[in-house]
């Protein structure tokens, strides 16, 4: 079964880098995933997709402080030079037949 | 710049029925993949349909077969949702998506639906 793991928080201080993993369930560590971010009080908005071999093609007008890589079935979303801003739930999202979200990270921002 | 506006939320008894719609604009309405999404108070995103352009493949996650149709009419540019049966645990969000070959890379500010006891 296809599954998307998160862990449930995260948090990491203003200015530094912090490093959201998703993880591919067993039989499925070749499948790309769309990484998607949601702040408080809002709707969801695409961020990119990562393929297996690590690439990701972003959104329009997400910030290079983004970008995505890959290592087996674990799929990461890096945000550098943290902002205020960044402090959100990010999830990650996949599709076989149907589609598949994890159940998100909770980003704090100190 | 795409904009999906849902529409057609509110408050329904259990047992009620109810039909969203998602409006599109700025897109080639007739090519575009199309998921509903939904979000219940407090959790996570879940996805709930998928239909293909032509309407010739749909998808449905298991808390929603059986209860819920998803449907679009291209010359109106608009997708929809069908739900009867309605559970409160069917209360969320309820957002649309544009579908680019998995990836939901366009999303609607949502529509909220309440189902009372």
């Amino acid at each position: 079964q296809l599954v998307l793991t998160q862990l449930p928080s995260a948090s990491a201080s203003l200015g530094a880098s912090v490093k959201l993993t998703c993880t591919l369930s067993s039989g499925y560590s070749d499948y790309a995933i769309a990484w998607h971010q949601q702040q408080p009080e809002r709707g969801p908005r695409y961020l990119m997709k990562v393929n297996s071999d690590g690439s990701h093609n972003k959104g329009d007008g997400i910030p290079d402080r983004f970008s995505g890589s890959s290592s087996g079935a674990e799929r990461y979303l890096t945000i550098s030079s943290l902002q205020s801003e960044d402090e959100a739930d990010y999830y990650c999202q996949t599709w076989g037949a149907g589609r598949v979200f994890g159940g998100g990270t909770r980003l704090t921002v100190l | 710049e795409v904009q999906l506006v849902e529409s057609g939320g509110g408050l329904v008894q259990r047992g009620g029925s109810l039909r969203l719609s998602c409006a599109a604009s700025r897109i080639t309405f007739s090519e575009t993949n199309l998921n509903w999404v939904r979000q219940r108070p407090g959790k996570g995103l879940e996805w709930v349909a998928y239909i293909n352009t032509r309407s010739t493949t749909i998808y449905y996650a298991d808390s929603a077969k059986g209860r819920f149709t998803i449907s679009r009419d291209n010359a109106k540019n608009s997708l929809y949702l069908q739900m009867n049966s309605l559970r409160a645990e069917d209360t969320a969000v309820y957002y649309c998506a544009r579908d680019d070959y998995g990836e939901m890379d366009v999303w609607g500010k949502g529509t909220t639906v309440t189902v009372s006891s």
